[in-house]
Parts: structure tokens; C-alpha cells; sequence
């Protein structure tokens, strides 16, 4: 088993639609859960992070980690066509470990 | 505030060619990685340092890739000779310090060998 699974898509949805984006992890040591952002032929962005379990609200983004089920979650609402990227879910260095571990990224296209 | 810079941003060499790959973190960004990132995957750290200091290459096939980081600012990461396997695209990031700061990636350099 991978430490960190991600469906990879791709996922196609009309603009305005919600949308959920989510990754599961094996490694209870992770404490730090974040989601980076790529557009095409550029590197990845940092979008959001969470600290241990609960939720975390941005603008439009959500992100969403339970602990209990090793379960993280991303939502997008009122998704729009600049959305249209691969978002990856990367637990963030647990303890002793300066190493992010990516998920394989879902691919996200809004349609206009 | 200008980011992660790399260069070349795309490189096509034929199989066991050498190349190298440079990178210019952000300033006064003391932590320095390397990630490969293949098509449809997520990116693999290859190797971290602290300052000039390698801390961690264990990811690092050192059979035919090497890195440096003189003076701690500047980094080169080198594959000699590639091989068909190589081929994908090569992300620096740099970050403050090492554990639970945000990490910046550059745009990559994407290596294509033939």
C-alpha cells in the first residue's frame, strides 16, 4: 500500500459546480496535511495546509483532515474555470521527517 | 519578491548524454530541495540540503546523479550518464528552514531522453 492514495482522475465539472477532492494516507506519524495546486508545465503551489485533524476554510477552498480515519479532504465551492488544474494532497513533515509525501494528483477541468 | 528559478526549463539529450540542471532559490531561503516529478505523479524528493549541507540523499540514485550546493545559495543537479528512464520533469523548491515551512517550487526543468 502507498503511503498517501489519490484518484487521479481526471474530474470534469461545470463552473459553479462544488467539488470534492480527496486523499487517504497510511503513516499516523503525519501531522501536517496540505493540498498544492499545479497548473500545466509549471511547479506546484501551495494552496492550503492543516494541522492535525478538523477543518480549515479559505475563500472558496475547504480543507478537511480526519486523523480517526486517516481521510483528508479538499472542497471547492463555486468552482470556477481559473480552478482548472492538479490539485495534490501532500501530508507534511511528521515528526522527525522534513519529507512531503504527494499524492498522484487529481486532475480538476471546470467547464465554462 | 522573485521565486524559484531553474534553468534550462527544457532539456532534450539522447541516452547517456550527460545534463545538468540549475537552480536558484528564493532569497535567504537556507533549504534547498530536489524533487522528480514523472508524468501523472506526484513529486519524489531526490535530496534536501541545509545551507551546503546534503541532509538527506537517500532517495538520490547515486549511482549516476549528483548534486552540489557551494556556498549555499546556487544548486546544480547532474545525471551522468541518463538513461530512457530519466526522462521527467526535475522541481527545485527551497523553503526557510526545513520542518513544517512552506516549501516554493520553481517551474522545473523537463527532460526529454531520446
Amino acid at each position: 500500500q502507498k503511503e498517501v492514495e489519490q484518484d487521479p482522475g481526471p474530474l470534469s465539472v461545470p463552473e459553479g459546480a462544488i467539488v470534492s477532492l480527496n486523499c487517504t494516507y497510511s503513516n499516523s506519524a503525519f501531522q501536517y496535511f496540505m493540498w498544492y495546486r499545479q497548473y500545466s508545465r509549471k511547479g506546484p503551489e501551495l494552496l492550503m495546509y492543516t494541522y492535525s485533524s478538523g477543518n480549515k476554510e479559505d475563500g472558496r477552498f475547504t480543507a478537511q483532515v480526519d486523523k480517526s480515519s486517516k481521510y483528508i479532504s479538499l472542497f471547492i465551492r463555486d468552482s470556477q474555470p481559473s480552478d482548472s488544474a492538479t490539485y495534490l494532497c501532500a501530508p507534511g513533515p511528521g515528526a522527525g521527517s522534513y519529507q512531503l509525501t504527494f499524492g498522484k494528483g487529481t486532475k480538476l477541468s471546470v467547464i465554462p | 519578491e522573485a521565486g524559484v528559478v531553474q534553468s534550462p526549463r527544457y532539456k532534450i539529450i539522447e541516452k547517456k548524454q550527460p545534463v545538468a540542471f540549475w537552480c536558484n532559490p528564493i532569497s535567504g531561503h537556507n533549504t534547498l530541495y530536489w524533487y522528480r516529478q514523472n508524468l501523472g505523479q506526484g513529486p519524489e524528493l531526490l535530496i534536501r540540503y541545509e545551507n551546503e549541507e546534503a541532509v538527506d540523499d537517500s532517495q538520490l540514485p547515486k549511482d549516476r546523479f549528483s548534486a552540489e550546493r557551494l556556498k549555499g545559495v546556487d544548486s546544480t543537479l547532474k545525471i551522468q550518464p541518463a538513461e530512457l528512464g530519466d526522462s521527467a520533469v526535475y522541481l527545485c523548491a527551497s523553503s526557510l528552514a526545513g520542518r513544517g515551512d512552506t516549501q516554493y517550487f520553481g517551474p522545473g526543468t523537463r527532460l526529454t531522453v531520446l
